[in-house]
């Protein structure tokens, strides 16, 4: 079975701090993709990052870097300098690497963020 | 934004009734599933549709039912509305071949039963 755990479920924070959203994840799978979505209060779910199981390098993203370790089943999300337009709510998510499965995406609870001025 | 778009946006229906959400998958596309995701929830998996088969179902009864069509397009019906079937509902498209890319997600719609 798959599993995602976002154990912080709502986060603030002052302009211009940084901030690490975790996520920590559950699978039998040997490949598998793990992602993390941005929900701004329109809905939508923006794709910020997707990671496969045999890519531990951490990735930055301009303000945005992922912290991904297999041995803690961890793929932690780190705002640095935090601006107001990142308030949303941050979903990690699971997906199966194996072809001819559904891609279907097992999502945490999400993670709220509130940054204040 | 995406190329992935959903009508309508929002939707009041009566318990009881039955509801069809729509869905058009971003150009080049072949797969599109849909979630539902209740307020305060990370979006649950309902079912995947890759050309025109169901292909992947989660845990919803089978008053939740779907359609591809040969351009892609979706749609998500519900029979037998319940009040607990207030959500949004989300459809997300990706090309599920070599190039397995993520999914793109639409912006949903948002049912609302009384």
């Amino acid at each position: 079975a798959q599993k995602v755990t976002q154990a912080q479920t709502e986060i603030s924070v002052v302009e211009k701090e940084d901030v690490t959203l975790d996520c920590v994840y559950e699978t039998r799978d040997t490949t598998y993709y793990l992602f993390w979505y941005k929900q701004p209060p329109s809905g939508e779910l923006v794709f910020l990052i997707r990671r496969n199981s045999f890519d531990e390098q951490n990735e930055i993203s301009g303000r945005y870097s992922w912290n991904f370790q297999k041995s803690t089943s961890s793929f932690n999300f780190t705002i640095t300098a935090s601006q107001v337009v990142d308030s949303a709510v941050y979903f990690c998510a699971l997906r199966r690497g194996l072809t001819g499965t559904a891609s279907k995406l097992t999502f945490g609870t999400g993670t709220r963020l509130q940054v204040t001025l | 934004e995406t190329g992935v778009t959903q009508s309508p946006t929002h939707l009041i229906k009566t318990r009881g009734q039955q509801v069809t959400l729509r869905c058009s998958s971003q150009s080049g596309h072949n797969t599109v599933s849909w979630y539902q995701q209740a307020l305060g929830q990370g979006p649950q998996f309902i079912f995947q549709y890759y050309r025109e088969e169901e292909n992947g179902r989660g845990n919803f009864p089978p008053r939740f039912s779907g359609l591809q069509f040969p351009n892609y397009s979706s749609e998500l019906n519900v029979n037998a509305l319940e009040l607990d079937d207030s959500a949004l509902y989300l459809c997300a498209s990706n090309d599920r071949g070599p190039l397995n890319t993520e999914a793109f997600f639409g912006q949903g719609t948002r049912l609302t039963v009384v």
